[in-house]
């Protein structure tokens, strides 16, 4: 069974930029969720979505966004790139509530 | 809000020997999740231990074991034997119970080396 797949792995942007990353759930899988990881800020939840809806929302600004499509996978956008959006970005995914939440290897993105 | 507290920063542990990495938690919910993850060198999120808080019995896999406490809002992870392929950041999470609910609330983390 294949695992949460992310794309791209590493990316650089310049600031002002926009960048828009992409997250294949584990088959079977209806959630799927997006944390930053920054060595300042540790692991951030940035939102969740389930079935094509956000089910909920962390505490970032307006310029970070998500959809989900109807076969699950995920895709999130950062507009207007700041040098401290540079982080790892982290898709998870799970069946639903309960059960375990996996991760992907995740997406490395660089603001220059 | 819940708030997780891993005070270690750093640990390290001679192979073969014991370790246990510390975790406290902050809520007023009654039910919820306790998980540890393991971040290698590759960043992806392993997961290695869960507990149900309603589950009054400590969670084990294999060479990993938790001892947690509810009351006093503490969930330690034991490792025994420990391996070289164990180094890594290991991350305690929170995570509400309540329906719908699928975020995760990390703590900052803690750096474990396995010294051969």
């Amino acid at each position: 069974k294949a695992g949460v797949t992310q794309t791209p792995r590493y990316l650089i942007k310049t600031r002002g930029q926009q960048v828009t990353l992409s997250c294949s759930p584990i088959s079977g899988h209806r959630s799927v969720s997006w944390y930053q990881q920054t060595p300042g800020q540790g692991l951030q939840f940035l939102f969740e979505y389930f079935s094509e809806t956000q089910r909920n929302k962390g505490n970032f600004p307006g310029r970070f966004s998500g959809r989900q499509f109807s076969n699950s996978r995920s895709e999130m956008n950062v507009s207007t790139l700041e040098l401290g959006d540079s982080a790892l970005y982290l898709c998870a995914s799970s069946w639903d509530s309960g059960n375990t939440i996996y991760f992907g290897e995740g997406s490395w993105l660089t603001v220059v | 809000a819940q708030t997780v507290t891993q005070s270690q920063p750093e640990m390290s542990v001679q192979e073969a020997e014991t370790v246990t990495l510390s975790c406290t938690y902050d809520t007023s919910e009654s039910d919820y999740y306790l998980f540890w993850y393991k971040q290698p060198p590759s960043r992806q999120m392993i997961l290695v231990i869960r507990q149900e808080a309603y589950k009054q019995q400590n969670a084990t896999e294999n060479r990993f074991s938790v001892n947690f406490q509810k009351a006093a809002k503490s969930f330690s992870l034991k490792i025994s034997d420990s391996q070289l392929g164990d180094a890594a950041m290991y991350f305690c999470a929170y995570r509400s119970i309540i329906q719908g609910a699928q975020k995760l609330v990390f703590g900052q983390g803690t750096r474990l080396t396995i010294n051969p």
